[in-house]
């Protein structure tokens, strides 16, 4: 089964500085990588997510995320933190082992890594 | 347009009792997932259905747990004779067609098994 790794649960940044939220999955042949945002109060929301073709993907809010295949990683990192990027993000991992149109729709979550931003 | 919601938004109950909580999804949406988040903890799958195929249960933790689905619209997820164990927030999304063109979740409902 497919298991999602979040090493770290809470991350305190200051504000401008550059964070790495750290992901990494269980090997499987082919994948789908997801990153969700959790804001204070709010419901989950797709972040980004890489499917196939350039493994570096980016979101609208300055996130991007690298799909590396031999490290089984899929880091979210953010050049300059803001204040309301505080939220707790999960990442996630729809692994491709039936052969259908759609593969193994089940969704493998992470425990979530709270990123908190100091003034 | 209007997302994916969820009833209701908290739901105390008693040890042993049945509880039914609701999502309605995006209309037009054909996958709908329902997911269980127990405090510090990621979400956990419970199932998923796809259009008319036959719904994927394999997450469920229980026979306590089930769910229906009315073709692509409301789902409703029953526990019954809650336990303590139970309590957790039940998430709901929907997607137009599959995982790969990211979730659509709700608010999520609060139960509480007192």
């Amino acid at each position: 089964a497919q298991s999602v790794t979040q090493l770290d649960s809470q991350v305190p940044v200051f504000e401008e500085a550059p964070v790495e939220l750290r992901c990494n999955y269980s090997s499987s042949v082919s994948v789908y990588l997801f990153w969700y945002v959790q804001y204070p109060n709010q419901g989950l929301q797709l972040l980004l997510k890489y499917l196939s073709g350039s493994t570096l993907v980016e979101s609208i809010n300055g996130f991007e995320a690298e799909f590396n295949k031999s490290q089984t990683s899929f880091h979210l990192r953010k050049p300059s933190v803001h204040i309301s990027d505080t939220a707790e993000y999960f990442c996630a991992v729809s692994d491709l082992d039936r052969i259908n149109n759609f593969g193994n729709e089940k969704l493998t979550f992470g425990t979530g890594t709270r990123l908190t931003i100091i003034p | 347009g209007a997302g994916v919601s969820q009833s209701p938004s908290n739901k105390v109950t008693e040890k042993g009792k049945d509880v039914e909580l609701r999502c309605d999804p995006i209309s037009g949406h054909t996958a709908l997932y329902w997911y269980r988040q127990r405090l510090g903890q990621g979400l956990e799958f419970l199932i998923y259905f796809q259009g008319n195929s036959a719904p994927d249960k394999s997450g469920l933790p229980s026979d306590r747990f089930s769910a229906e689905r009315t073709g692509e619209s409301v789902s409703t997820l029953t526990i019954q004779r809650t336990q303590q164990e139970d309590s957790a927030v039940y998430l709901c999304a929907s997607s137009l067609d599959g995982a790969k063109r990211g979730q659509y979740f709700g608010p999520g409902t609060r139960l509480t098994v007192l």
